[in-house]
């Protein structure tokens, strides 16, 4: 597609509930950013693809979150569990890998977790 | 911890007045620099980014950026900030040997007409 795209655009959760977060980035792009922005704040750091393959996952909060990117294209970040503080808007953004190349953002999915 | 700072959190202009935010990061290696604007509504659009070369890069709608190697700063300029320019503003560091980016926490910019 011409662009980053994430569905859904929002999200209300009753916590405990399990949500699934879906990020198309734009075709032939390498790399798979995920991040998390809290109202107010700038975006945290999630996790981070090259391909299929997980690189980075060490801004997860804890293990009730999961990526996963397994044919190197869409990828899915997964949340068990739902929890308030798990309420934010989840960024995806994709690139082509190495220097010089900026990053292209998706709009963002809004999760609310009442 | 390594990370990207940004000093201003909320700054507020009138028309024509001079802007510049400041951005610091304290990885070392080679790095991208980039600043995003997100305007109300919308998602995070690239303004301009620093890859190699000229440490005064300019971007869109009039901003510019300087690198500075020996600070580790990349702070935005503009001459004259118009209303339109209200927004969010995100620098981000990329770091070449693992291709991972991370941002700063944002400095909201206020332009009273």
């Amino acid at each position: 597609g011409a662009g980053v795209s994430q569905s859904p655009r929002y999200k209300v959760a009753k916590r405990g509930q399990d949500v699934a977060l879906r990020c198309d980035p734009i075709s032939g792009h390498v790399s798979l950013f995920w991040y998390q922005q809290a109202l107010g704040q700038g975006p945290e750091f999630l996790t981070y693809f090259q391909n299929e393959a997980q690189l980075d996952k060490s801004g997860l909060p804890s293990d009730r979150f999961f990526a996963e990117r397994p044919e190197g294209s869409v990828s899915t970040l997964k949340i068990q569990r739902t929890q308030q503080e798990d309420s934010a808007v989840y960024l995806c953004a994709s690139s082509l890998v190495g220097g010089g190349t900026e990053a292209f953002f998706g709009q963002g999915t809004r999760l609310t977790v009442v | 911890a390594q990370s990207v700072s940004q000093h201003n959190h909320h700054v507020i202009l009138s028309e024509a007045a001079s802007l510049e935010l400041g951005c610091n990061y304290s990885y070392g290696g080679t790095v991208n620099l980039f600043w995003y604007v997100q305007y109300p509504g919308q998602h995070l659009q690239l303004l301009l980014k620093y890859f190699s070369g000229d440490p005064l890069v300019k971007g869109i709608k009039g901003f510019e950026a300087e690198f500075i190697k020996s600070k580790f700063s990349f702070n935005l300029r503009k001459p004259s900030v118009q209303w339109s320019d209200t927004a969010e503003y995100f620098c981000a560091v990329r770091r070449i040997i693992n291709n991972d980016m991370r941002f700063g926490a944002g400095t909201r910019l206020t332009v009273k007409p």
